[in-house]
């Protein structure tokens, strides 16, 4: 079954705007991580959160967790049409990564 | 070169025929594993190997078999394909570092597979 769950399943954006994409998890986990897919191409990584941070940020990313909450959120600030692309959460638990659905962004020109 | 190599990229087979994807990586990596990816569904694991001694099932096993034939080989038969396991499969490494808790993934380009 799937772990994580994104929200929302589709965003559009205007490029230059910020896009935040939202995750929840049922379980406890040891850390959170994203991915981007370019249409049916592998995934890449692009940020990692430990079950005992709080925020990380890596360039124009930023990523929170909450775990009283069971969830993430990933910003993308200033976006640009090259952040077109689908987005996954994934929770990793006992060394098993687990994604979720992701989300398709679309950042227009 | 890509540092996870997966061969064929396409494939179009017939319900009943065994099928084999595989999969090399160069990046030195104990960990490997396979997913595969359905539209709407995200990825879901269907095998998985900590080293070559090591082979587990993941979420979705039924219908696969892997074989792991070195560090950098991790290979994933379908023995009789049927028609719902047309995905995209893709192949991925990682590597531990320090403690249990897994690290970042690498994947592959993917296998698209179609079973008529």
């Amino acid at each position: 079954s799937q772990q994580g769950e994104e929200d929302p399943q589709a965003l559009s954006i205007q490029e230059g705007e910020n896009a935040t994409m939202n995750c929840s998890y049922k379980t406890s986990i040891n850390n959170l991580q994203w991915y981007r897919q370019n249409s049916g191409r592998g995934l890449v990584h692009l940020i990692l959160i430990r079950s005992n941070e709080r925020e990380k940020h890596s360039g124009r990313l930023r990523v929170t967790l909450d775990t009283s909450k069971k969830s993430s959120s990933l910003l993308i600030t200033a976006s640009r049409a090259a952040d077109t692309a689908s987005y996954f959460c994934a929770t990793d638990l006992n060394s098993k990564l687990t994604f979720g659905k992701g989300i398709t962004l679309s950042v227009r020109p | 070169d890509a540092d996870v190599t997966q061969t064929p990229r396409n494939r179009i087979t017939k319900t009943g025929k065994r099928i084999m994807l595989e999969c090399s990586q160069t990046k030195g990596h104990d960990r490997m594993y396979w997913y595969r990816q359905d539209p709407g569904l995200g990825l879901r694991l269907i095998y998985y190997s900590f080293d070559v001694k090591d082979i587990n099932k993941g979420e979705i096993s039924d219908g696969y078999s892997v074989s792991r034939q070195a560090q950098a080989k991790f290979s994933l038969s379908l023995e009789s394909a049927i028609p719902n396991q047309t995905a995209l499969y893709f192949c991925a490494t990682s590597d531990p570092g320090t403690g249990t808790s897994n690290e970042k993934l690498f994947f592959g380009s993917g296998t698209q597979l179609s079973v008529l």
